[in-house]
């Protein structure tokens, strides 16, 4: 069975850089694009970005600028790092494996509240 | 980037049908699959139907999705609807780059 499990703080200050990892089990990371999803209070689904097995990555246009992800294989874990947030950033992050590129999450993690306020 | 346009709220009657639309500002419905999750409050969104019209197992088959290149629009349809279906639907798909969300639905069974 494959589990996700997002971690982090809680607690970000503005302008401060927001920095969460997704630690896998039950599988490898072989083959599979892992990303990042928020949900702010209240509000729809946004897709963040992946990172491929290889290394690869993709983000939201909108967020390119401020997002870096990682991976480290040894660990079965990936990671996210969004900088410069603000209260707008201020949502329930996920991590989500898919398969192939456009198609279904089929594995979410239990989602992270991050609160971005000084 | 094309957006994925949803009803805010549907509401229905249980034992009756709802169906949920979801519409493509630019490029084709059909150049990119069309999936759709059901979130409940306090959790994940769950995956009902992938690749256009194509159910996963355990998920029941009330539940039913379909494309429309006339009105470059995909639908989800749930049957037989239960109170336990009062949920948040979004709708997602891509354009070779990027993932995309719908703004998502309210379903009300009431």
């Amino acid at each position: 069975q494959v589990q996700l499990q997002e971690s982090g703080p809680g607690l970000v200050k503005p302008s401060e850089t927001l920095s969460l990892t997704c630690t896998v089990s039950g599988d490898s990371f072989s083959s599979y694009y892992w990303n990042w999803i928020r949900q702010p209070p209240g509000k729809g689904l946004e897709w963040i970005g992946y990172i491929y097995h290889s290394g690869s990555t993709n983000y939201n246009p909108s967020l390119k600028s401020r997002v870096t992800m990682s991976l480290d294989t040894s660990k079965n874990q990936f990671s996210l790092r969004l900088s410069s947030v603000t209260a707008a950033d201020t949502a329930v992050y996920y991590c989500a494996r898919a398969a192939y590129f456009g198609e279904l999450f089929d594995y979410w993690g239990q989602g992270t509240l991050v609160t971005v306020s000084s | 980037n094309f957006m994925l346009t949803q009803p805010h709220s549907v509401s229905e009657s249980p034992g009756k049908t709802a169906t949920i639309s979801c519409t493509r500002s630019s490029g084709s419905i059909a150049s990119n699959y069309v999936q759709w999750y059901q979130q409940r409050p306090g959790s994940s969104p769950r995956v009902m139907i992938y690749e256009d019209d194509q159910r996963p197992s355990g998920v029941p088959d009330r539940f039913s999705g379909s494309i429309d290149s006339s009105s470059n629009s995909a639908s989800l349809s749930i049957s037989g609807l239960k109170t336990e279906d009062e949920a948040d639907y979004y709708c997602q798909s891509s354009d070779g780059s990027n993932w995309v969300f719908g703004g998502g639905t309210r379903l009300t069974v009431l």
